[in-house]
């Protein structure tokens, strides 16, 4: 079967420094892979997504991934967190389907 | 910025009620979703639709819910009669159709219906 899983349900982060959320994936085929963020009282967004061409992908609001087949792994990174970036992230795997990871709650100490 | 619409933002009812949630996806979007979302956890597939017909019902527990798009443009998913269990996040989103191919196209998400069975 194909899913993810996020190894934080929560993470804490100075102002400034940098930021590293967690998705290991399972797959029998080459996955297509996403990272949707949040915010309190607004609709998901599209941060980034994988589809099987570079595997150093580049979001918005600075964030990246990096798919390591490998690891099965697809971590979101950041060098710099800033205040706005408190929200909640979810690792999700699929095409038309899409099939979400539990989440991870990002949160920012000024 | 075109956007999904989605009323109404909170609805708090008791159990055994009847309740309505409402998308209007962008315009043009041929294929919309309603997703349920449980506190803590990430957003689950209810139904898919392709224009008016639905594509993916599989999670949709068909017993007290019902969800349609008459004019395959804004949608209504409707819970009869609610039970406590049915508390969470509905999630409404919409996007281009993939002419079939499977592939994606990117969901664009509405903000929400919070649903509080009392």
């Amino acid at each position: 079967a194909q899913s993810v899983t996020q190894l934080d349900s929560h993470v804490s982060v100075s102002e400034g420094t940098p930021v590293l959320l967690r998705c290991n994936y399972s797959s029998s085929y080459s996955p297509s892979l996403f990272w949707y963020v949040q915010h309190p009282n607004k609709g998901l967004q599209l941060l980034l997504k994988y589809t099987s061409a570079a595997t150093l992908v580049k979001g918005i609001n600075g964030f990246e991934a990096e798919f390591k087949k490998s690891e099965t792994s697809f971590h979101l990174t950041k060098p710099s967190a800033h205040m706005s970036d408190a929200a909640e992230y979810f690792c999700v795997f699929g095409n038309e389907k899409l099939t979400f990871g539990t989440g991870t709650r990002l949160t920012i100490i000024p | 910025e075109a956007e999904v619409a989605q009323s109404p933002r909170y609805k708090i009812t008791e159990k055994s009620q009847a309740v309505a949630f409402w998308c209007d996806p962008i315009s043009g979007h041929a294929t919309l979703y309603w997703y349920r979302q449980i506190l803590g956890q990430g957003p689950e597939l209810l139904v898919q639709f392709q224009d008016e017909s639905v594509v993916d019902d599989s999670q949709l527990p068909k017993d007290r819910f019902s969800a349609e798009r008459l004019k395959g443009v804004d949608s209504t998913l409707k819970i009869q009669p609610a039970e406590l269990g049915d508390s969470a996040m509905y999630l409404c989103a919409s996007s281009l159709w993939d002419g079939g191919t499977g592939s994606y196209n990117e969901q664009f998400f509405g903000p929400g219906t919070r649903l509080t069975v009392l």
